[in-house]
């Protein structure tokens, strides 16, 4: 079972183009983090969220993170080919471990 | 932001060998540090917590005697893979976590068993 749902796991536009991919779960989570990595190289974090509701942005990616803190989504506008990669969602579980969802590949098309 | 290293980047190794991938925080002391696992177009998994001074803790079904996880200073855990497999050849990848709670990963190794 995972506990972190992501959606879309693969999606491939082309540039100039928008696009959001979502997190959710059935759990509350005090935080939310997003990464993005690319391949042979590890995560590398983009944003925590903490309070529900709260909308952070970081040029042209807007994260999102849900009321009831159980899902958070990552809008990126106008995608451009350096945007290509793997995007993870994650929070912490437990003994603060660290729990990842599915990944989305993304591939932007020039 | 703080720096964590991996060594090797990468290492291919025949079927039956060990294999020791190392994990360092080069700029800080990390108490915990955490060895994760990744196959190809999937996530990571948790493999283990490494603890410094104390035994690792193994998440269900990583099998501790196969995964030996060493963490015998603040700035170093080792995990060896033991008598390696073609089904263990995958990305490894740790993480540090800082003083703060921050969690650190490092650049991954690629593991490929012949």
């Amino acid at each position: 079972t995972q506990l972190l749902e992501q959606s879309p796991q693969f999606l491939s536009i082309q540039e100039g183009e928008n696009l959001t991919v979502y997190c959710n779960s059935s759990s509350v989570f005090s935080s939310l983090q997003w990464y993005r990595q690319e391949p042979g190289e590890g995560p590398v974090l983009l944003v925590t969220v903490v309070t529900g509701g709260e909308v952070k942005k970081l040029k042209r990616l807007t994260f999102q993170f849900g009321d009831a803190r159980k899902d958070s989504s990552l809008h990126i506008t106008a995608a451009q080919p350096g945007d290509t990669g793997l995007y993870l969602c994650a929070g912490y579980v437990g003994e603060g471990k660290l729990i990842f969802g599915q990944g989305t590949e993304l591939s932007v098309k020039p | 932001g703080a720096v964590v290293s991996q060594h090797p980047s990468r290492v291919i190794c025949k079927s039956g060998t060990s294999v020791k991938i190392e994990c360092r925080s080069l700029d800080f002391q990390a108490t915990t540090m955490f060895w994760y696992r990744q196959f190809p177009k999937q996530s990571l998994m948790l493999m283990a917590t490494s603890n410094e001074g104390s035994k690792a803790t193994y998440e269900q079904g990583v099998e501790k005697d196969k995964f030996l996880i060493n963490h015998a200073s603040l700035t170093l855990s080792t995990l060896t893979v033991t008598s390696a497999h073609p089904e263990d050849s995958s990305f490894y990848i740790c993480s540090a976590r800082d003083g703060e709670g921050r969690e650190f990963f490092g650049p991954g190794t690629r593991l490929t068993v012949l």
